[in-house]
């Protein structure tokens, strides 16, 4: 059974700090999502890894995926308030089928 | 920009009623799936669709749930009777096969 384990699970941080969220899955898999979810609302797709050493980068935030170690990590750099939200990522359960498994969330407080 | 559609936005129930919710996916988009959200949770997969047909509901509570896509293209969850437990975000999303998944708003349920 695949598991995803995500950490930390809250992270309060000031603006301008850099940090890292940590992904960890228990089976091969070779794609995985990060999405964003604001409170209350539904969830906006940030990025997909779909191989080995797969990096994406948009603004501040920084995704990449190393499938041997099953790890992912979500890298914020210089954090605004504007970042503050519930991160997810997720892994397909079987290569391709888009049947994903979430991790817990870790939800980011940046404060000013 | 296309977007999943979901409706109600909210529903309060009492336990032992029915409730119904909707999902219209995005327009040319063959798969949709069905995922529940307990709060503080990640989204867990319900079910899912290829067009009509149900691939995966081995995560649906047969005993009150049903799910249907009968064209193909809107779906209905259904929830007969409403437990407690059932309090949830109840989210739709869609993709072309094999892709990235995009969320709808959600279907916020509390059952008293």
């Amino acid at each position: 059974e695949l598991k995803v384990e995500q950490n930390p699970l809250f992270l309060s941080m000031q603006e301008g700090k850099n940090y890292t969220i940590y992904c960890n899955y228990s089976t091969t898999s070779d794609r995985l999502y990060w999405y964003r979810q604001d409170p209350g609302k539904s969830l906006e797709s940030l990025f997909v890894l779909l191989s080995n050493g797969a990096v994406k980068q948009e603004g501040r935030l920084m995704a990449s995926l190393d499938t041997k170690a099953r790890l992912s990590t979500l890298h914020i750099t210089a954090a605004v308030h504007d970042l503050s939200a519930t991160y997810f990522c997720a892994v397909d359960r079987q290569g391709g089928s888009e049947k994903l498994v979430f991790g817990k969330g870790t939800k980011l407080t940046v404060n000013p | 920009e296309a977007e999943v559609a979901q409706s109600p936005r909210y529903k309060i129930t009492e336990k032992s009623q029915a409730v119904a919710f909707w999902c219209d996916p995005i327009s040319g988009h063959a798969t949709l799936y069905w995922y529940r959200q307990i709060l503080g949770q990640g989204p867990e997969l319900l079910v899912q669709f290829q067009d009509e047909s149900v691939v995966d509901d081995s995560q649906l509570p047969k005993d009150r749930f049903s799910a249907e896509r009968l064209k193909g293209v809107d779906s209905t969850l259904k929830i007969q009777p409403a437990e407690l437990g059932d309090s949830a975000m109840y989210l739709c999303a869609s993709s072309p096969q094999g892709r990235t998944q995009y969320f709808g708003p959600g279907t916020r349920l509390l059952v008293l």
